[in-house]
């Protein structure tokens, strides 16, 4: 168990609908980064957020949005859903208070999605 | 951002050492270099990070020349189990505000 835990572990669904993926990242730790891994491809970054900011966003399209919370779980909502969003969606957390160094990112296990 | 590249695939036997090497020719002074391996339908997870010269941990040694442009994961008497894709990262310091690429990442294959 790496600390970062992700749900739905599994989501079927069918084109044109919405679904959230949810994460809360390790104890203490302030940052949330979405990944999306298609079969068999690299990791796609999608955005960053930082003690609920955004920091940093990638290629991230326009029907997908992210927000964190204050209690700083972090949503993926996706929308308009397309059957090659089917994918892992990976949520990676780092940057716990007084950590110094550079980011080590905890990945959690990964919401995979097949859309229908 | 510091683009990374790294083969593609490599294979090699039980037992053998194994060096993956990653190219970065453009990292930033405050860069990191981290290297994570990851299985089929699992998480990448870290396996070392290092900023100059060499770093070693009970898994792995990290190679960074003076230079930085490139650094080398050596995998020791490697075993079936550490069939996997592994990924170098370079990013900088924790509270950054910054896109972490991972590049296309080297599909090591282990040989009975």
């Amino acid at each position: 168990d790496s600390g970062v835990t992700q749900t739905p572990k599994h989501l079927i669904t069918a084109t044109g609908q919405r679904v959230t993926l949810r994460c809360s990242p390790r104890s203490g730790d302030l940052s949330v980064y979405w990944y999306q891994q298609s079969l068999d491809q690299g990791l796609q970054f999608l955005i960053q957020y930082y003690n609920g900011e955004e920091r940093a966003k990638g290629n991230i399209l326009e029907r997908f949005s992210a927000q964190q919370f204050p209690d700083l779980h972090s949503e993926l909502n996706l929308s308009s859903l397309e059957l090659g969003d089917s994918a892992l969606y990976f949520c990676a957390s780092s940057g716990g208070q007084g950590v110094s160094g550079a980011n080590v990112l905890t990945f959690g296990a990964g919401s995979r999605l097949t859309v229908l | 951002l510091a683009k990374t590249t790294q083969p593609i695939s490599m294979d090699s036997y039980e037992g053998q050492e194994v060096n993956i090497t990653c190219s970065h020719n453009n990292i930033a002074t405050n860069d990191y270099i981290t290297w994570y391996q990851q299985f089929p339908s699992q998480g990448p997870r870290f396996i070392i990070q290092g900023y100059k010269t060499k770093v070693t941990n009970e898994v792995a040694s990290l190679f960074i020349p003076a230079d930085r442009k490139s650094s080398t994961l050596s995998l020791p008497r490697v075993s079936l189990s550490d069939t996997a894709v592994y990924y170098c990262l370079v990013g900088g310091p924790n509270f950054g505000n910054e896109k972490l690429t991972f590049g296309t990442g080297t599909r090591l294959t282990i040989i009975p």
